[in-house]
């Protein structure tokens, strides 16, 4: 079975400033990684996904993130935020031997962008 | 751009008695899946139908719960009796494959709030 673990439920950061939201995952099989985003009253939206290939992963509005299946994590990252930035991110993962795709979720990380 | 709807936004609700969550997932989507996050948890998957019928369904998706798609565009969640742990935020989601590379569309979610 996998499972995915954020360990930081919050992250405050200030404005144009680098951020790293931290995704390890567990699994006895290769998985697929995907981070959403919630913006407030909005549904989770996909920022970027990992499926195979280059480990280094780009998204929308200018987040990347890395695969390293030696550390079993997927973080993310931005070299300057925004306010806009502001939301709830969620790290995924499904198995893709699985009989449907159902993705299993991490609890989340608040991005809180101060100005 | 097409998006998937929920309503109602926020349910609140005796215990004992039955809610039916609505979704309505993007048209030419085949797909479709429930989730749910108690306050502070993990997002987690309930259950994925395909073709009428329940492709997969989780440990938590029990006889209390049941899906439907009464029509050619809704896509329903019922708890027959709620129970206290039942509270919790429901996303819907919708997808044009069962591949786990393609992308899940979310909805905004319904609060379900038992008393």
């Amino acid at each position: 079975a996998q499972s995915v673990t954020q360990l930081d439920s919050q992250v405050p950061v200030f404005e144009e400033a680098p951020v790293e939201l931290r995704c390890n995952y567990s699994s006895s099989v290769s998985v697929y990684l995907f981070w959403y985003v919630q913006y407030p009253n909005q549904g989770l939206q996909l920022l970027l996904k990992y499926l195979s290939g280059s480990t280094l992963v780009k998204g929308i509005n200018g987040f990347e993130a890395e695969f390293n299946k030696s550390q079993t994590s997927f973080h993310l990252r931005k070299p300057s935020v925004h306010i806009s930035d502001t939301a709830e991110y969620f790290c995924a993962v499904s198995d893709p031997g699985g009989a449907t795709n159902k993705l299993i979720f991490g609890t989340g990380t608040l991005l809180a962008v101060q100005p | 751009e097409p998006e998937v709807t929920q309503t109602p936004s926020h349910q609140v609700t005796q215990m004992g008695q039955e809610v039916i969550l609505r979704c309505v997932p993007i048209s030419n989507h085949l797909y479709f899946y429930w989730y749910r996050q108690i306050l502070g948890q993990k997002v987690e998957f309930l259950v994925s139908f395909y073709n009428n019928e329940i492709s997969e369904k989780s440990e938590i998706f029990d006889d209390q719960f049941s899906v439907e798609r009464p029509d050619g565009s809704n896509f329903t969640l019922k708890i027959r009796s709620t129970k206290l742990e039942d509270s919790a935020m429901y996303f819907c989601a919708s997808s044009d494959s069962g591949g786990t590379a393609h992308e899940q569309f979310f909805g905004p979610g319904t609060r379900l709030t038992v008393l």
